[in-house]
């Protein structure tokens, strides 16, 4: 089946230690997202990819960076995790019909010790 | 500021009632959807309306568009257990940056 993988489901990693978080896709579309989302919040909007063209949200802090090799993976990188990014990451891919309807991985739940 | 507003945030039933769910904004999108989140998961989209005053239905979910394509509800019948779950409503003001309303948080007791 056609899906969104984020590996790995759970993550433990120590303050300020980078970590990096893995997101791949075989529904070939061409936009990917990353989300944050803590307890009890909605999803919040980190970066997305169109095709290579990266676009940061403003209100993202420059510990955040994000890689796409290729159509199929995404990469979010966070350099110096402190207390305050324990949180379940979320990547999501979308075609670019207009819609942006976004077909979800079943998230990485990041604990930072 | 949140782009999408939802109300109520926090809403806990009874099995068998009916429930309606607000998602409001100040800014026009040429479409929103409403995605499903059980804990745990990531969202799963339940419906995109495009149209304004666009009505659709999904078994016992009704949403609608408003006519002005700000706002939008989520209606449920007789709500049941299997209900129980994170509501976000969804648009982008852009061409993909997709954001994510407040939320409502909706428990079904049986």
């Amino acid at each position: 089946d056609a899906m969104v993988i984020q590996n790995p489901r759970y993550q433990v990693t120590q303050f300020g230690k980078p970590v990096t978080l893995s997101c791949s896709q075989t529904l070939n579309h061409n936009v990917m997202y990353w989300y944050q989302q803590k307890s009890s919040q909605a999803p919040k909007l980190l970066f997305h990819y169109y095709d290579k063209d990266f676009n940061n949200e403003a209100d993202t802090p420059d510990n955040f960076q994000s890689r796409r090799p290729n159509t199929s993976f995404c990469f979010l990188d966070i350099r110096s995790p402190g207390l305050g990014d324990a949180a379940m990451y979320l990547c999501a891919t979308s075609r670019d019909n207009g819609r942006a309807e976004a077909f979800f991985g079943q998230g990485t739940r990041l604990t930072v010790v | 500021t949140q782009l999408l507003e939802q109300s109520p945030q926090f809403l806990s039933i009874q099995e068998g009632e009916n429930l309606t769910v607000y998602c409001n904004s100040s800014s026009v999108f040429s479409s929103l959807q409403w995605y499903r989140q059980e804990p745990g998961e990531g969202p799963v989209l339940l419906v995109t309306v495009v149209t304004g005053g666009e009505v659709k239905k999904l078994k016992r979910l009704t949403f609608q568009f408003g006519d002005a394509r700000k706002d939008s509800s989520l209606h449920i019948t007789a709500a049941q257990p299997g209900d129980t779950g994170l509501y976000l409503c969804a648009g982008a003001p852009g061409a993909n940056n997709l954001f994510f309303g407040t939320g409502t948080r909706l428990t079904v007791i049986p």
